[in-house]
């Protein structure tokens, strides 16, 4: 079955430290996205990558990093710069453009900074 | 800029009784709108689009939505609630300007009551 898989669902973190979350998708979608959710906030843009080796910063890209080597893939990286790392992570991946921007979503990670 | 607004972060219903989620946009270009379910810990699935075709939308597990370009709003129905439609349901918006990008609302936590 095609689909998003994250690895891993729960991840633990002591302050200071880098982190890594995977995302793959084996959609054959160009466009990949991560997003941040906290309570009460939605969900909030942290990178988007329309094509391989091609990256923007969304709306809160402070703090993480991306890297876009492969289709497949689109991991993020949780510095320790930044402030408040401790969420539920998503990442996404839509078709091209005939399909209207429709997002298809993984099942999340969550982080927690100890 | 786009932007959504979703009315009442958290709705309580009665089974049987009528669902309605509201969602009004702002978007200077034609808007493409979606709505998504969230359960707990798990990803966001798509209910239903619009993509400036038919103003009402039907959708899975019985939900519609209604796009009225007039009134900037995008809301959501369901005409019987079941107990398992208890989640959060997220609004969302895009247009050909955007480069893929939604814009999310706050989310709607749905309680259904017994």
């Amino acid at each position: 079955d095609g689909g998003i898989t994250q690895s891993p669902k729960y991840l633990f973190r002591k302050e200071g430290q880098n982190v890594t979350l995977s995302c793959e998708q084996n959609l054959n979608h160009d466009a990949m996205y991560w997003y941040r959710q906290d309570p009460g906030q939605g969900l909030r843009l942290i990178y988007y990558s329309q094509i391989v080796n091609d990256f923007q910063k969304g709306d809160i890209a402070e703090g993480y990093s991306v890297s876009r080597e492969k289709k497949e893939s689109f991991p993020l990286t949780v510095t320790s710069a930044q402030k408040n790392p401790t969420a539920f992570y998503l990442c996404a991946s839509s078709p091209p453009s005939g399909r209207r921007y429709e997002q298809f979503f993984g099942p999340g990670t969550r982080l927690t900074v100890l | 800029a786009q932007s959504v607004t979703q009315l009442g972060s958290h709705v309580s219903v009665s089974e049987g009784a009528l669902v309605l989620l509201r969602c009004n946009y702002s978007s200077s270009v034609p808007p493409y709108l979606f709505w998504y379910v969230q359960y707990p810990n798990q990803g966001l699935q798509l209910l239903l689009k619009y993509t400036s075709a038919a103003t009402l939308v039907k959708g899975i597990n019985g939900f519609e939505a209604e796009f009225k370009k007039s009134e900037t709003s995008f809301h959501l129905t369901k005409p019987s609630a079941h107990m398992s439609d208890a989640a959060e349901y997220f609004c969302a918006v895009s247009d050909d300007s955007s480069w893929g990008k939604l814009q999310f609302g706050a989310g709607t936590q749905v309680v259904v009551t017994p």
